[in-house]
């Protein structure tokens, strides 16, 4: 069964500190995509950044890098030189299956707190 | 770019009330989904459209109706609305299904009394 894991319920950081969040999946597929998203306080949710399972390289956006560990089902998010606006929940989520009927499991997300 | 807008962005029910949730994307997608968001808890899909007059039930379907009669708008229909209720229900829309990332409105939030 496909499942997300987000372990981590709050963190705390200061500002300008780098800090990362994790996330386990579970899936039967060999190919998948993982993504992370973003919802502020506003309630508005916002994509991120995403790996597609097939790609070795860690994708990195802005920053926002990932670190991709296959072996593990790992995908976690790594916020460098955070500031005070990245104060939000993180949700990572997993699509897998195919076409119409891949699913998109969600984590039940990280809340990261940034401190001045 | 696009939007997506969902109306209203508050709405306050009496129990055992029907109250439908509208949602429109201006993005040209095909895929739009309701989801159900419960304070402290992740995403729960609802129901989903991969096309115009299209519906698939997702986890969460039973006690709701949805409706996909053009390519831009999504509603949904709370059928018998109860007090466990109380939650946001976000609209989304994405090109497809498959691989593309989702789009999302910002909420409405149901508070049932």
């Amino acid at each position: 069964a496909q499942k997300v894991t987000q372990t981590q319920t709050s963190i705390s950081v200061m500002e300008k500190t780098t800090v990362t969040m994790d996330c386990v999946y579970e899936t039967q597929d060999s190919s998948y995509f993982l993504f992370w998203y973003k919802q502020t306080a506003s309630g508005e949710i916002v994509f991120l950044i995403r790996q597609d399972s097939y790609k070795k390289e860690n994708a990195t956006v802005g920053h926002y890098s990932l670190n991709f560990q296959k072996p593990k089902s790992s995908i976690g998010l790594i916020i460098t030189a955070t500031q005070i606006e990245d104060s939000a929940v993180y949700f990572c989520a997993m699509r897998d299956g195919v076409g119409d009927n891949s699913k998109l499991i969600w984590g039940l997300g990280t809340s990261l707190v940034v401190n001045p | 770019g696009g939007i997506i807008t969902q109306t209203p962005k508050f709405l306050i029910g009496q129990e055992g009330q029907k109250l439908t949730l509208k949602c429109q994307q201006n993005f040209n997608h095909d895929t739009m989904y309701w989801y159900r968001q419960d304070s402290g808890k992740g995403l729960r899909l609802i129901y989903y459209s991969i096309t115009e007059n299209d519906l698939q039930k997702g986890d969460l379907s039973e006690g709701y109706d949805a409706s996909r009669e053009k390519k831009s708008s999504f509603s949904l229909t709370v059928t018998s609305a109860q007090k466990n209720e109380m939650a946001v229900f976000l609209c989304a829309s994405s090109i497809e299904t498959s691989a593309e990332t989702l789009y999302f409105g910002s909420g409405t939030r149901l508070t049932v009394l």
